[in-house]
């Protein structure tokens, strides 16, 4: 069976130092790859999405970054954060094949506090 | 570009009563519709999706919504809520060809026993 991955589940970081927050998938190959931010009341927000190795679709622009350095890893960066990158990120996966049906699986998520 | 509106941002029920909850989106064509589900402490997960065919689509504990196509609309029912439907609810749209979905604002739902 598919499962999704992400880490650390917790972070605090101070401001302007770097991040870096990693999402692994087993169980499928070539699945679409997606970076979400959830913050209380704006719900979820797309990031970024990838459908292949070092694709990288960007929805808005930020002071994040994302690679896909293998088929089934999808990292979130930044070189310097900023107060407004704490939030709640979710990664998220659908198979490639299907990704037309928009069912997407999600991580744990990770909680980031930029102090 | 698509968007999604969630009517009630905080919904509270009591134990039995009815539950409906409003999800309108903005897209001329055709597409995907979902409503996904987090419980506290746990992750999102999918509750139901309408891809065609019959507008009323069932999925896990009793919920169900139904495809208005003339008014943009997919509303999430339950005739009879439980304690532990208590949860955070999205709604979203995937227009057909497209790779992203997007979601509503979410509306948190607390049911008192």
């Amino acid at each position: 069976s598919q499962t999704i991955h992400q880490w650390p589940a917790t972070l605090v970081q101070p401001v302007g130092s770097p991040l870096s927050l990693e999402c692994t998938v087993e169980g499928t190959s070539n699945p679409n790859l997606y970076w979400y931010r959830q913050a209380a009341g704006r719900g979820l927000q797309l990031l970024f999405y990838s459908v292949g190795i070092g694709q990288i679709s960007s929805e808005v622009p930020q002071n994040l970054s994302a690679s896909r350095p293998q088929d089934r890893q999808f990292i979130l960066s930044s070189k310097k954060l900023l107060l407004s990158d704490s939030g709640f990120y979710l990664c998220a996966w659908t198979s490639g094949v299907y990704s037309n049906t928009g069912e997407l699986f999600f991580g744990e998520g990770s909680r980031l506090t930029v102090l | 570009a698509q968007s999604v509106s969630q009517h009630n941002h905080h919904v509270i029920l009591s134990e039995a009563a009815s539950l409906e909850l409003g999800c309108n989106y903005s897209y001329g064509g055709t597409v995907n519709l979902f409503w996904y589900v987090q419980y506290p402490g746990q992750h999102l997960q999918l509750l139901l999706k309408y891809f065609s065919g019959d507008p009323l689509v069932k999925g896990i504990k009793g919920f169900e919504a139904e495809f208005i196509k003339s008014k943009f609309s997919f509303n999430l029912r339950k005739p009879s809520v439980q304690w532990s439907d208590t949860a955070e609810y999205f709604c979203a749209v995937m227009p057909r060809g497209y790779s992203t979905l997007t979601f509503g604002k979410g509306t948190m739902l607390l049911v008192s026993p």
